[in-house]
């Protein structure tokens, strides 16, 4: 059984530029959340996926973007980037009828801006 | 604004002593509290979770404690192990929100 994948696992960008991730969820779940881990904190929610629409939102620009597709599978867009987008982008997926708090993380996709 | 705080950055215990780690909360309506363990390199793993009509829980090794008086949460570790040197989150959830709400984290180090 497949756990959650995301690609690529280390990215480097340049200021101002765009950037997409991906996710796969675990096998069964139908939905998708993103956050982002600063180094030395803890995961900030940007926002989460069901039914291909955003379900909710944490407090992040419009910068950031996303979109799921039929197969449950979803993107993180950033565009415009700065030096502090630098982080650890981590994918969660769970299944919708399940327990909200029944997240299971993906390894991340580090992002570094120079 | 609501926010979930641990207590202490960082703890070092010896190989086979028991660990506690704490966490504060200040969401009174947070129906789940979940502890994570994430290693390096890693994405957070679950470890354990506790409802928050319950007051706790106890798994393999670990042990979580809830005081909703004091909005307080603790992991303890049993004996604990090299493998567990990790950094540990704890999260809340209330059923309203679909988002988990970590803490900044414990890097708990395991002394041979």
């Amino acid at each position: 059984d497949a756990g959650v994948t995301q690609s690529p696992t280390h990215l480097i960008k340049t200021r101002g530029q765009q950037v997409t991730l991906r996710c796969s969820p675990k096998s069964g779940h139908d939905t998708v959340s993103w956050y982002q881990q600063a180094l030395g904190q803890g995961p900030q929610f940007i926002f989460q996926y069901y039914e291909e629409e955003e379900r909710q939102r944490g407090n992040f620009p419009d910068r950031f973007s996303g979109h799921q597709f039929p197969n449950y599978s979803s993107e993180l867009n950033v565009n415009a980037l700065l030096l502090g987008d630098s982080a650890l982008y981590l994918c969660a997926s769970s299944l919708s009828a399940g327990p909200s708090y029944e997240q299971y993380f993906g390894p991340g996709t580090r992002l570094t801006v120079t | 604004g609501e926010s979930v705080g641990l207590h202490l950055p960082t703890l070092s215990v010896q190989e086979g002593d028991n660990s506690i780690i704490n966490c504060a909360y200040s969401n009174s309506a947070s129906d789940y509290f979940i502890w994570y363990k994430q290693e390096s390199g890693k994405g957070p793993q679950f470890i354990i979770d506790i409802r928050s009509n319950m007051d706790k829980r106890q798994g393999q090794r670990v042990t979580v404690l809830l005081n909703k008086t004091v909005k307080h949460l603790s992991l303890q570790i049993a004996a604990t192990q090299p493998g567990d040197s990790a950094v540990y989150f704890c999260a809340e959830n209330s059923g309203s929100a679909r988002q988990l709400t970590f803490g900044s984290g414990t890097q708990l180090t395991v002394l041979p």
